[in-house]
């Protein structure tokens, strides 16, 4: 079974700073999806931006990007320029897309991210 | 173009009584898919609906059942409640083909006493 691990349970930045936060993720597939979603009070899940395990390159939108290490399995998100509104729980998520039907998203425990003004 | 949307917002049940939440994908979605979102914890899903038909589950007793209907809206029932399904229900829709971007609701809190 596929796993996601999120190490920090909290992290904290300064406005206008950076910040990057881990996951880690273990699989035995080859063809999957890697997202990180945010979670504001609001409880809506956000799509954050996503990754394409057979692409090499990095994914980036706007001010997010992310560190894709496949044979490290490990994929973490980088925010730049650090804003108030960025503030709410970050989590890592998993989409096997080996087989038809099998399309669920594993997440992990998610981060606390707070923005220090 | 309307997202998501979920109903009731919160609701308070009594262990051992039945619930019902409720979802209506977004616009042009076909498929449905439901995560318990225990206090603390990340999403866990429980099943996704495709065709009317329940297509994937996860580890969830089957006290926790589906419906999805023509017009692709989605219902999930959880009979006999415990205190420990108290949880935000997150539903999600997606399109096929396999792969698209998931979009989220605002969730249902359950609170069961």
């Amino acid at each position: 079974a596929q796993t996601v691990t999120q190490s920090q349970p909290e992290m904290s930045v300064q406005e206008a700073e950076t910040v990057t936060l881990s996951c880690t993720y273990d699989t035995s597939e080859s063809d999957y999806y890697l997202f990180w979603y945010k979670q504001p009070p609001s409880r809506q899940m956000i799509l954050v931006i996503r990754q394409e395990a057979y692409k090499q390159q990095n994914a980036t939108e706007n001010r997010f990007s992310v560190n894709f290490q496949k044979a490290a399995k490990s994929f973490s998100l980088k925010i730049s320029d650090s804003q108030l509104g960025d503030a709410a729980m970050y989590f890592c998520a998993y989409r096997d897309l080996s087989n038809f039907g099998n399309e669920k998203l594993t997440f992990g425990t998610g981060t606390r991210l707070t923005i220090i003004p | 173009d309307a997202g998501v949307t979920q109903s009731p917002t919160h609701l308070i049940k009594t262990r051992g009584q039945q619930v019902t939440l409720r979802c209506s994908p977004k616009s042009g979605h076909d498929t449905v898919s439901w995560y318990q979102q225990a206090l603390g914890q990340g999403p866990q899903f429980i099943f996704q609906y495709y065709e009317e038909e329940e297509r994937q589950r996860g580890n969830f007793p089957d006290r926790f059942s589906g419906h999805q209907f023509p017009n692709y809206s989605s219902e999930l029932n959880v009979n006999a409640l415990l205190l420990g399904d108290s949880a935000l229900y997150l539903c999600a829709s997606s399109l096929e083909p396999r792969g698209s971007p998931l979009h989220f609701g605002n969730g249902t809190r359950l609170t069961v006493t």
